[in-house]
């Protein structure tokens, strides 16, 4: 069965860089795009983007560029998101799912989450 | 962008009761249109693609539809593992994959 195993959890200082991975198995890892998406506290779920694992191109949401890089290892089926600069408002669970978010598309498989923490 | 927006934002219910949950989309969307359920301290799970297209195992109580910019998920005779988070999503205008800001369904 498809299953997407995160990283554990981590706890950064303001400033730092945080790299969360992601490691798929139970199906052919290039076929499907990888998804992240985040969610603070009590609150909603965020896009953050895609990447297509196969060409290794990604897509951000505007409000995370030039702070992330989403990027992948296709001999291990891992895909990672790093991000920069950290604030004390990044501090969220971060989920990766498989799916690409071309037009149509959906994520239907998510990792179990991985908490990231900014504090002093 | 495209803002998505949901009502209500909460609604407490009774099981057996029938509740809806409606989308808007600031612009066009077509049927691009997920939706997702989300129970505490839980990952989200995939109800439904493409407004009306349901994942495998999902109970028929589940109803879904809509096209352009308003959608609905209705749930029928709401039953306990029901209680949880929905959230739309649309992925047809860039920057695709935007979320609704949520509809918690509670007792």
């Amino acid at each position: 069965q498809v299953q997407l195993v995160q990283s554990g959890a981590e706890v950064k200082q303001p400033g730092a860089s945080v790299r969360v991975s992601c490691k798929a198995s139970g199906y052919a890892f290039t076929t499907f795009g990888i998804s992240w998406v985040r969610q603070a506290p009590g609150q909603g779920l965020e896009w953050m983007g895609w990447i297509n694992v196969y060409y290794g191109n990604a897509d951000y949401a505007q409000k995370f560029q030039g702070r992330i890089t989403m990027t992948s290892n296709t001999s291990t089926s891992t895909a990672y998101l790093e991000m920069r600069s950290l604030r004390f408002d990044d501090t969220a669970v971060y989920y990766c799912a498989r799916g690409s978010m071309v037009r149509g598309g959906k994520v239907a498989n998510w990792g179990q989450g991985t908490l990231v923490t900014v504090s002093s | 962008d495209i803002q998505m927006t949901q009502s209500p934002s909460s609604l407490s219910a009774s099981v057996g009761d029938r509740v809806t949950i409606t989308c808007r989309a600031s612009q066009y969307i077509s049927a691009y249109l997920n939706w997702y359920q989300q129970k505490p301290g839980k990952a989200p799970e995939l109800l439904i693609s493409a407004a009306s297209s349901f994942q495998r195992g999902v109970p028929s109580r589940f109803t879904a539809s809509g096209s352009g910019t308003e959608f609905t998920l209705t749930i029928n005779d709401l039953q306990p593992e029901d209680f949880a988070t929905y959230y739309c999503q649309q992925s047809y205008v860039t920057p695709r994959g935007t979320f609704g800001p949520g509809t918690k369904v509670d007792v």
